[in-house]
């Protein structure tokens, strides 16, 4: 099961937006709405802030939007904030009880 | 709050074995939770290596760890683990276990992961 693919790096100012995106095929992100998003910052764990292509976890800010079109999937910050600054990855169920992630995207606040 | 601590890390020889937990608290291994063990390698990305069902009833794993590694849980401990057989130098990562919001839909908890380093 080979990796998503995601830009390896994005950038916006303070304020900005920026969007990530994340390629699949129709075996996995095209064929499933259980595609997931986490925000990993250096030496922790991954923190899920996105599932289910656009739902939010309790807590997280609706600055953080996710949606989906056939076998590519989007993460959308908006109004960066420094804080925002880390690596994200996006997820997906793959069918036949894998799962796949993508290949992560560093985000720098300018 | 919901907590998952992984213990069991440590530097191995390749060819040798090794066993993670994962202890959970402040939650049951129940419907619909599905668990999972991820793996990161150093400077990597996230690598998905194991599932096990709510009810410990079905396993499944990727492919580059199938037949040396193995998923499984007690409930009277409320602890999962990871056995890890025939360890390899490519097996170098952090492990870390998450829980399932029900099955391959989403990790919405996750451990803080224990480094294991398989080295010469």
């Amino acid at each position: 099961q080979s990796a998503l693919t995601q830009p390896p790096a994005a950038s916006g100012s303070p304020g900005q937006s920026v969007t990530i995106s994340c390629t699949g095929t129709s075996s996995d992100v095209g064929g499933h709405n259980y595609v997931s998003w986490f925000q990993q910052n250096p030496g922790k764990a991954p923190k899920l802030i996105i599932y289910e292509v656009s739902k939010r976890p309790s807590g997280v800010p609706d600055r953080f939007s996710g949606s989906k079109s056939g076998n590519t999937a989007s993460l959308t910050v908006s109004g960066l904030q420094a804080d925002d600054e880390s690596d994200y990855y996006c997820g997906s169920y793959a069918g036949s009880h894998n799962f796949v992630f993508g290949t992560g995207t560093k985000v720098t606040v300018l | 709050q919901v907590q998952l601590v992984e213990s069991g890390g440590g530097v191995v020889q390749p060819g040798r074995s090794l066993r993670l937990s994962c202890a959970a608290s402040r939650f049951t291994f129940s419907s619909p939770h599905a668990m999972h063990w991820v793996r990161q390698a150093p400077g990597k990305g996230l690598e998905w290596m194991a599932v096990i069902s709510y009810d410990g009833a079905n396993e499944y794993y990727a492919d580059s760890v199938k037949g040396r590694f193995t998923i499984s849980t007690d409930k009277s401990k409320n602890t999962l683990y990871l056995q890890m057989n025939n360890l390899r130098v490519e097996d170098t990562a952090v492990y870390y276990c998450a829980r399932d919001l029900g099955y391959f839909d989403a990790f919405d908890v996750w451990g803080q992961g224990t480094m294991v380093t398989v080295s010469s």
